[in-house]
């Protein structure tokens, strides 16, 4: 079983802070999703990383992808009340017993920015 | 309109009763699964279905049961409900390809007294 260790599992800041969230697993993954979740909603895909140092940006949100492709961090620049949500990492890898790629979830940070 | 539907959006029931939760979706997508979502757990795979004659187990199957009636339909049944099944439970549809993007419903908040 493939796991993914998502930190901080809380956060609180001020609006114009900057922030960053981590994914870590010591497992390798094909590709790492980004989702984002506000209250009462499901989950909605952000992003997907795929290559190993990749780097990809969404206005003030920079994903990365780690060289090993075992881990991921999202850097949120002069965040706002917008951007208040769960976010979840969930990596994919091929599960043998199952003989079908998965996703694994990652437990989640919960962010909170306060105007 | 939501591409992925859930109903109901909330229920709350007593220990064992039979409970259903269905999920419909308009994407075309052959693969769908269930998720149940809890406070610090994540979310959590409860079955998954590649087509409608391949239904197949997660994470925490027990205590659960799914229906895929059609293509775009999968149902997940709590025969005997009990109360460490509150929890917040979401259908998820995907391409075939299973690293491809995943597409939730809503959600349906089950509580379990």
């Amino acid at each position: 079983t493939q796991l993914l260790e998502q930190s901080p599992q809380f956060l609180s800041i001020q609006e114009g802070e900057n922030l960053t969230v981590y994914c870590n697993s010591s497992s390798v993954f094909s590709s790492l999703q980004w989702y984002r979740q506000e209250p009462g909603e499901g989950p909605v895909l952000l992003v997907t990383v795929v290559t190993g140092g990749e780097v990809k940006k969404l206005k003030r949100l920079t994903f990365q992808f780690g060289d090993a492709r075992k881990d991921s961090s999202l850097h949120i620049t002069a965040a706002q009340p917008g951007d208040t949500g769960l976010y979840l990492c969930a990596g994919a890898g091929y599960d043998s017993g199952a003989g079908s790629y998965q996703l694994t979830f990652g437990k989640g940070t919960k962010l909170s920015v306060i105007p | 309109d939501a591409d992925v539907t859930q109903t109901p959006r909330n229920r709350i029931t007593k220990t064992g009763k039979r409970i259903m939760l269905e999920c419909s979706q308009t994407k075309g997508h052959d693969r769908m699964y269930w998720y149940r979502q809890d406070p610090g757990l994540g979310l959590r795979l409860i079955y998954y279905s590649f087509d409608v004659k391949d239904i197949n187990k997660g994470e925490i199957s027990d205590g659960y049961s799914v229906s895929r009636q059609a293509q775009a339909k999968f149902s997940l049944s709590l025969e005997s409900a009990i109360p460490n099944q509150t929890a917040l439970y979401f259908c998820a549809t995907s391409e075939m390809l299973g690293d491809s993007e995943q597409f939730f419903g809503p959600g349906t908040r089950l509580t379990v007294l």
